[in-house]
């Protein structure tokens, strides 16, 4: 079965500044996608980015990117020049063959003016 | 092009009562996912349909739980006898087609309160 381990549950940064959010899964299928999901407080489900799993180029928008090293089977997100609106909780999420999404446990991730 | 839409937003139910959940897919998107976040966690699949059928309904609960998309309408999910531990945010994606190529998108969430 499939699993996405989130290990940080809380993180902040200073406005402007980066921040990497962690993400690994677990998997025995070789296709693949990976995404990340952002829950503002209004609680809308907001897709921030996604990978697919046969793509090595690392997926970007705008000031997010990411870090996908599929042997490790690690998702790491990079989001650049944080901006206090970027306060929310990020979900990392993994689809395979049957299309539904197995998310992570999430990290609320705090921007500080 | 108006996103998923699902309605009621906020629903408060007493034990015992029926809940029922309503989910209209994003123009286009003939495929629907159920997931339910309970507080202080992620989101938990729980029934995949497409249009008259269930796909899959491995994350649903065996008893009071039941889906339906049909031909004419919105997708229902439908709680029967409901129980505190049904108090969730239950949220309603759709995607275009089936696969883990196509990316699901969210509805608002329906936040469900059991007294």
């Amino acid at each position: 079965a499939q699993t996405v381990t989130q290990s940080q549950p809380e993180m902040s940064v200073q406005e402007a500044e980066t921040v990497t959010l962690s993400c690994t899964y677990d998997t025995s299928e070789s296709n693949y996608y990976l995404f990340w999901y952002k829950q503002p407080p209004s609680r809308q489900m907001i897709l921030v980015i996604r990978q697919e799993a046969y793509k090595q180029q690392n997926a970007t928008e705008n000031r997010f990117s990411v870090n996908f090293q599929k042997a490790a089977k690690s998702f790491s997100l990079k989001i650049s020049d944080s901006q206090l609106g970027d306060t929310a909780m990020y979900f990392c999420a993994f689809s395979g063959n049957t299309g539904k999404l197995i998310f992570g446990q999430g990290t609320t991730l705090q921007v500080k003016p | 092009n108006a996103g998923v839409m699902q309605n009621p937003r906020h629903l408060v139910r007493r034990r015992g009562q029926e809940a029922r959940l309503r989910c209209s897919p994003m123009k286009g998107h003939s495929h629907v996912y159920w997931y339910r976040q309970l507080p202080e966690e992620g989101l938990k699949f729980m029934v995949y349909l497409q249009k008259e059928n269930i796909i899959d309904e491995s994350g649903m609960p065996k008893e009071r739980f039941s889906a339906e998309f049909p031909k004419e309408g919105p997708s229902i999910l439908r709680i029967q006898q409901v129980v505190r531990g049904d108090s969730a945010a239950y949220f309603c994606a759709s995607s275009p087609d089936s696969g883990g190529e196509e990316t699901q998108y969210f509805g608002p969430g329906t936040r469900l309160l059991v007294l």
